[in-house]
């Protein structure tokens, strides 16, 4: 089946800094990705659909300076958290599915538990 | 937009008994209903899904079944397995591309 990939699975970075978490579709190619956002014993929140070649569209609240996304290929999207503070720290998970065919599955990567310190 | 709710938040079962989790969604345009097993560190895997013109599926020892009048579908696992420990969550997606997840399920089954 096809695979999402995530990188890294988790990372720790000082508060103020930027972190960049990767997001891959290995087998197919993803015109469209979606960041989702979990924090403990909780559900996904979609925070953001990332499309190839253009802007992407955040869901309300969520502060699109703070979370860059860039898709710039067919199979990467990135989110970066820019200026992170321990809030921030989270486990954050992307997925995509192969376009032109609707109501599939969607590929989840194994997401990026971020620690801000 | 769409409305995920989820129950039970936590259901502890013995070996060999069934689960049975249960979700409703608000949306009557949500037209494709995926469950997925969440272990703990990891992404969600999908176990078994279910589209709007089929009233339920089973695969193996897990079925899903799908009330479009009601808006609700059930989760159903049978002769659980210590294996199957993990949090659960539905999902309904109306346009097959987001999807709105319910609030997860903490599945522990007791050998």
């Amino acid at each position: 089946g096809a695979v999402v990939s995530q990188h890294p699975s988790w990372v720790i970075c000082k508060s103020g800094t930027s972190v960049k978490i990767e997001c891959r579709s290995l087998d197919f190619q993803a015109t469209t990705m979606f960041w989702y956002r979990q924090f403990p014993k909780q559900s996904l929140m979609l925070m953001a659909t990332s499309n190839e070649g253009s802007k992407a569209t955040y869901e309300q609240g969520v502060e699109k300076d703070k979370f860059l996304i860039n898709h710039a290929s067919l199979t990467l999207s990135t989110l970066t958290v820019t200026s992170a503070h321990p809030e921030d720290s989270s486990f954050y998970i992307c997925s995509a599915r192969d376009p032109g065919v609707t109501n599939t599955e969607a590929f989840f990567g194994q997401g990026t538990r971020l620690t801000v310190v | 937009g769409e409305n995920v709710e989820q129950h039970p938040s936590t259901l502890s079962v013995q070996e060999g008994d069934s689960a049975v989790i249960k979700c409703t969604y608000s949306d009557s345009a949500s037209n494709y209903f995926p469950w997925y097993k969440q272990e703990l560190g990891k992404g969600p895997q999908l176990i078994i899904d279910i589209r709007s013109n089929v009233g339920e599926k089973k695969d193996q020892r897990i079925a899903v079944t799908l009330n479009k009048t009601a808006k609700h579908f059930s989760l159903h696992i049978t002769e659980t397995q210590p294996e199957d420990s993990a949090v659960y969550f539905c999902a309904a997606s109306i346009t097959g591309n987001q999807f709105y997840f319910g609030t997860g399920t903490s599945l522990t089954v007791i050998p």
